[in-house]
């Protein structure tokens, strides 16, 4: 258990309302990640980080941008949300000498 | 792009059968992963396979990595309800990043 805090778990919100998913993890692991999970897809990369202030795209990165001022903290942020981005989002890190990904319990987002 | 097609899709059977769940691509991975997500959680790492053709057990399960590294398999014996859940592969693919190919997952049932 990496100490992986995901907030808000449960969120409803309209069409075109920006949104915010918070990740807080305690054990320093220094790379994290943001994944989308949908039935039929498996988990899917959003957008990754090798450290503070230091983030790439993953391949379902549009409508999707992320910020990491501090070691422990993730952000992933929708800009406008949409309904094809309902879905469950989880939060990963891993150590880096390590190979196991270790995840949050996940975000469940309805855009209606 | 690399693929993982996992297969079956879903399984459902009694308590105390043998089933073998496959994970295949046309790509080679330097290692593959199994992981284990449960209704409401995030998936939690059962393994990592590095070497061609290795075998690790995990008291009832049997994971295969095959020859070429194309290909995985877990072989669970005299399944029990607790090994209900979603059973996902995850192939590890290049040298940096340590960025994941995920298969889409094999949901399996155990009824008692």
């Amino acid at each position: 258990d990496a100490g992986i805090t995901q907030s808000p778990r449960h969120k409803v919100t309209e069409t075109g309302t920006p949104v915010t998913l918070r990740c807080h993890q305690t054990e320093n692991h220094r790379y994290m990640y943001w994944y989308r999970q949908d039935p039929g897809h498996g988990l899917r990369l959003i957008h990754y980080s090798y450290g503070v202030k230091d983030t790439d795209k993953g391949e379902v990165s549009d409508g999707y941008s992320v910020s990491r001022s501090k070691t422990e903290d993730f952000l992933l942020t929708l800009e406008s949300a949409t309904s094809s981005q309902t879905s469950v989002y989880f939060c990963a890190t891993r150590q880096v000498s390590g190979n196991t990904i270790y995840f949050g319990e996940g975000s469940w987002l309805t855009v209606v | 792009t690399q693929l993982l097609e996992q297969s079956p899709q879903f399984l459902s059977i009694q308590e105390g059968e043998n089933l073998t769940v496959y994970c295949n691509s046309s790509s080679v991975f330097s290692s593959l992963q199994w992981y284990r997500q449960e209704p409401g959680e995030g998936p939690v790492l059962l393994v990592t396979v590095v070497t061609g053709g290795e075998v690790k057990k995990l008291k009832r399960l049997t994971f295969q990595f095959g020859d070429a590294r194309k290909d995985s398999s877990l072989h669970i014996t005299a399944a029990q309800p607790g090994d209900t859940g979603l059973y996902l592969c995850a192939g590890h693919w290049g040298d940096s990043n340590y960025q994941l190919i995920w298969g889409a997952g094999t949901k399996l049932i155990i009824k008692p």
